[in-house]
């Protein structure tokens, strides 16, 4: 079956535009995840949704960001004023949402440059 | 604060010889655990996981996993290492629920000579 599908691959972006990075999760899957990976500060959470609220967005780094979730489905990744320590891959992954930790199945990941 | 560590940062192993990459954890309570693949330029692929019950966990491609409460480590194995095993090799662990966000090591990066 699909698995989960990040679009664009690759994103460079002028240092102040806005970027809108987006995630597709696995079919049936109600848990979703934002993370960060870059050089310096490896992988890191960001944003968890179940359904369309978000329990903890802990990991956003600044009011710069944000992220939305809409019919329990497809998520947006939205970064404001991009600066260039927001260069990194972003990675969405999803899970089955409960009280169980269930594992998460990671998409291919958006590389993000802001020149 | 959790943490997960990952203490060697570069393993070199000749192709046919066996793996052993070391992960310990740190938490309050036995969390959830995880290992995840990464191929160059791709996403991240999970290995095998421990929920509870039996300690040494079987995953895909042949590896092995085998929690230690009293040592705080959820180690990685493999018998015999195969060139395509090349990649960088994640730990990660979560406590479930609605904090089910995964925490994860710095990563190993396995390289395999022939």
């Amino acid at each position: 079956g699909a698995g989960v599908s990040q679009s664009p691959s690759n994103k460079v972006t002028e240092k102040g535009k806005d970027v809108e990075l987006r995630c597709d999760p696995i079919s049936g899957h109600t848990a979703l995840y934002w993370y960060r990976q870059s050089l310096g500060q490896g992988l890191e959470f960001l944003i968890y949704f179940q359904g369309n609220s978000a329990p903890d967005k802990s990991g956003l780094p600044s009011d710069r960001f944000s992220a939305e979730r809409t019919g329990g489905s497809v998520s947006t990744l939205t970064i404001q004023r991009t600066q260039q320590e927001d260069s990194a891959v972003y990675l969405c992954a999803s899970s089955f949402g409960g009280a169980v930790s269930h594992e998460q199945y990671f998409g291919p990941g958006t590389r993000l440059t802001v020149t | 604060a959790q943490s997960v560590t990952q203490p060697d940062i570069h393993i070199t192993v000749s192709e046919g010889a066996s793996l052993e990459l070391r992960c310990n954890y740190s938490y309050g309570a036995t969390p959830y655990l995880f290992w995840y693949v990464q191929s160059p330029g791709q996403g991240l692929q999970l290995l095998l996981k421990y929920f509870s019950g039996d300690t040494l966990v079987q995953g895909i491609k042949g590896f092995e996993a085998e929690f230690k409460r009293s040592q705080s480590s959820f180690n990685l194995r493999k018998p015999s290492v195969h060139w395509s095993d090349a990649a960088e090799y994640f730990c990660a662990a979560s406590v479930g629920g609605t904090a089910s966000k995964l925490t994860f090591g710095t990563g190993t990066r396995l390289q395999v000579t022939l």
